[in-house]
């Protein structure tokens, strides 16, 4: 199956400073990519699809200011979260569709686990 | 309204039996598709099946089957044998077509743990 690596796998950060986080595509070129949170015991919630080339489409109550996302290339997808706060501490993972048809699973990374302290 | 709902958060499940998670579905898009990922504790998703709206036959792979009923909408995974490496938090999400997004709605989750 076509890879998709996500980095950082965790990351510890003071309250108000930013952090990215990358996702790559690393065998096949991803057209789109979704960003999801996850809480603790709960489902993953999409905050946003992101296509090459353009803006993200965000969903409703995320906010795109604090959530920001860039999709450069084909292959890397990014998200930064600013000005981070605790209650942004959070398991994020992004997900890369293959572009060859309708039929096809989207691909996850590994996820990486936000601490905001 | 949910659109995918997992009605069990937990389910035990003796090692080397059956276990069915349950999984219905909402949606008003002739084409779409149905999907079960499963989450380890380690956190990455990892896809098990594939059920699409027009395909005639059930989907299987390996030790996983998709019991899919469309007319109760519903796509229940079977996990026959179970393996204690089977333990994990098993994701029913749909992706429908019409809208062009391509994006996935998920449900709840069932949390599974195979018993030795």
């Amino acid at each position: 199956g076509a890879v998709v690596s996500q980095h950082p796998s965790w990351v510890i950060c003071k309250s108000g400073t930013s952090v990215k986080i990358e996702c790559r595509s690393l065998d096949f070129q991803a057209t789109t990519m979704f960003w999801y949170r996850q809480f603790p015991k709960q489902s993953l919630m999409l905050m946003a699809t992101s296509n090459e080339g353009s803006k993200a489409t965000y969903e409703q109550g995320v906010e795109k200011d604090k959530f920001l996302i860039n999709h450069a290339s084909l292959t890397l997808s990014t998200l930064t979260v600013t000005s981070a706060h605790p209650e942004d501490s959070s398991f994020y993972i992004c997900s890369a569709r293959v572009n060859t048809g309708e039929n096809t699973e989207a691909f996850f990374g590994q996820g990486t686990r936000l601490t905001v302290v | 309204a949910q659109k995918i709902t997992q009605t069990q958060p937990g389910m035990f499940v003796q090692e080397k039996e059956a276990v069915t998670l349950d999984c219905t579905y909402d949606t008003s898009d002739p084409s779409y598709g149905l999907f079960w990922y499963k989450q380890p504790s380690s956190g990455e998703m990892i896809f098990l099946i594939y059920q699409g709206s027009y395909d005639q036959q059930n989907a299987t792979e390996g030790r996983y089957s998709l019991n899919f009923q469309k007319a109760r909408k519903s796509a229940n995974l079977v996990i026959s044998a179970s393996q204690l490496g089977d333990s994990a938090m098993y994701f029913c999400a749909m992706r429908e077509w019409g809208s062009g997004t391509y994006k996935y709605i998920f449900g709840t989750g069932t949390r599974l743990k195979v018993l030795a």
